[in-house]
């Protein structure tokens, strides 16, 4: 069964507009985190936000915000204001407590966000 | 140091050579992972050392050989290669037995010819 369903393969989205990529999830852990991160052509997979399954509030950094929604289990992503070097591929990820080995993160199959100008 | 560090970041390489991927981290993660990332598709897990143990291997054909050295270092050793192993080569690291701070490397494009 699919852990992390990322439903919007392709988005589009005019330049100092948001955006939200969405991102459910599926887990019976009751400790778990939930990560965003932006890959770019070149690779590099870079770490956006992160939230905690026992955080009060919703994670937020700089432009970024998760908007976590547990019972719904969903966990959003909000880009507010776009620019274009917001193009990216951005994937959800969660990493559950019950592994036991070091924790692998699950990713969803990702979002192509591209920034209009 | 908050910086997973991947060398080289490219490497074209042939069927019969040997070759090692070299990843590093100074931020006391004791647990370093290797994943592998084709093209438009999300990384999967290849490797996970926990406390310089190999505590995952999945079911990755042997011509792929890790190596955890010690706490900071992970490398990945390739030998006979094939064609379809091309892809990008992904190292993280995370803290053990806390589902924070997981980091990535920026990656080794691998390209078998």
């Amino acid at each position: 069964a699919q852990k992390i369903t990322q439903t919007q393969p392709g988005m589009f989205v005019q330049e100092k507009e948001a955006v939200t990529l969405d991102c459910t999830y599926d887990t019976s852990d009751p400790s778990y985190g939930l990560f965003w991160y932006k890959q770019p052509s070149s690779g590099e997979m870079i770490f956006l936000i992160y939230q905690g399954s026992y955080d009060q509030q919703n994670a937020t950094e700089g432009r970024y915000s998760l908007n976590f929604q547990k019972a719904r289990k969903s966990a959003n992503l909000v880009i507010s204001a776009s620019q274009l070097g917001d193009s990216a591929m951005y994937f959800c990820a969660m990493r559950e407590s019950q592994e036991t080995s070091g924790s692998r993160l699950t990713f969803g199959e990702g979002t192509q966000l591209t920034v209009n100008p | 140091d908050t910086e997973v560090t991947q060398t080289p970041k490219h490497l074209v390489m042939g069927m019969t050579n040997k070759k090692s991927l070299k990843c590093e981290q100074h931020m006391g993660h004791r647990a370093m992972y290797w994943y592998k990332q084709k093209a438009k598709k999300p990384p999967e897990l290849m490797f996970v050392y926990s406390y310089e143990k190999l505590s995952i291997n999945e079911s990755v054909p042997s011509r792929f050989s890790p190596e955890c050295p010690n706490s900071s270092l992970l490398n990945l050793h390739l030998h006979a290669l094939q064609p379809e192993d091309s892809a990008l080569y992904l190292c993280a690291s995370s803290f053990y037995g806390t589902v924070e701070g997981y980091t990535f490397g920026s990656g080794t494009r691998l390209t078998v010819v």
